[in-house]
């Protein structure tokens, strides 16, 4: 049992590039999250979805896009890369019902430049 | 909209210590979680504890425990016999029990555990 995986682990991006953060879970999990990680601050929720094929957004949406076509997989893609978007991202996954633990990846240290 | 404070930005305490961290919430909800998280130097992100908010009974978890007071809105941690494997970022969390259950973070405490 691998968990939350998270590809890469750091990448270094020009403005207006993108990129696609992947996030992979073993876990047969519905709930899936994305999160940034500002320095010094606490995780701001990007993206949320509750199961494959339903997407909803979180509190800081903007400059992203997801998609959830299988369980296992949720990428978090970034349009026209900014210097805004440096930042960790973190992908999470939660089993959902009445087991409320989140399962967090290690994180993607993302640098705009 | 909820929010959660944690005022303490930075604490140090002597290893075998006990330690206590702050942290308050706002909220109308009845229903609710709330967690506490912790963030070595690794990154990874690891569950410490969680309280359902029907409950009375504070949590505990073998070295941590909450205090746990619902009208105050408010859930500290405290950690007892602290080692210096305690030494991480630690992030007080809420969740409402509804359909996307998303957890709002506070900005975290950095706990230092000094030999």
């Amino acid at each position: 049992n691998a968990g939350v995986t998270q590809t890469p682990k750091f990448r270094i991006l020009k403005i207006g590039q993108s990129m696609t953060l992947q996030c992979t879970q073993d876990m047969n999990h519905n709930y899936m999250y994305w999160y940034r990680q500002d320095p010094g601050m606490g995780l701001k929720l990007i993206y949320y979805s509750v199961g494959a094929g339903i997407t909803d957004k979180g509190e800081v949406p903007n400059g992203y896009n997801v998609s959830r076509s299988t369980t296992e997989d949720f990428p978090l893609r970034l349009e026209l890369a900014a210097p805004s978007q440096t930042s960790v991202y973190f992908c999470a996954s939660r089993q959902g019902a009445t087991l409320y633990e989140q399962y967090f990846g290690p994180g993607t240290r993302l640098t705009v430049t | 909209a909820q929010t959660v404070t944690q005022s303490q930005p930075e604490m140090s305490v002597q290893e075998a210590e006990t330690v206590t961290l702050s942290c308050t919430y706002d909220t109308s909800e009845n229903n609710y979680y709330l967690f506490w998280y912790k963030q070595p130097p690794s990154r990874q992100m690891i569950l410490v504890i969680r309280q359902e908010a029907y409950k009375q009974q504070n949590a505990t978890e073998n070295r941590f425990s909450v205090n746990f007071q619902k009208a105050a809105k408010s859930f500290s941690l405290k950690i007892s016999d602290s080692q210096l494997g305690d030494t991480a970022m630690y992030f007080c969390a809420f969740m409402k029990l509804n359909r996307d259950d998303k957890i709002i973070f506070g900005k975290g405490t950095r706990l230092h555990i000094l030999p």
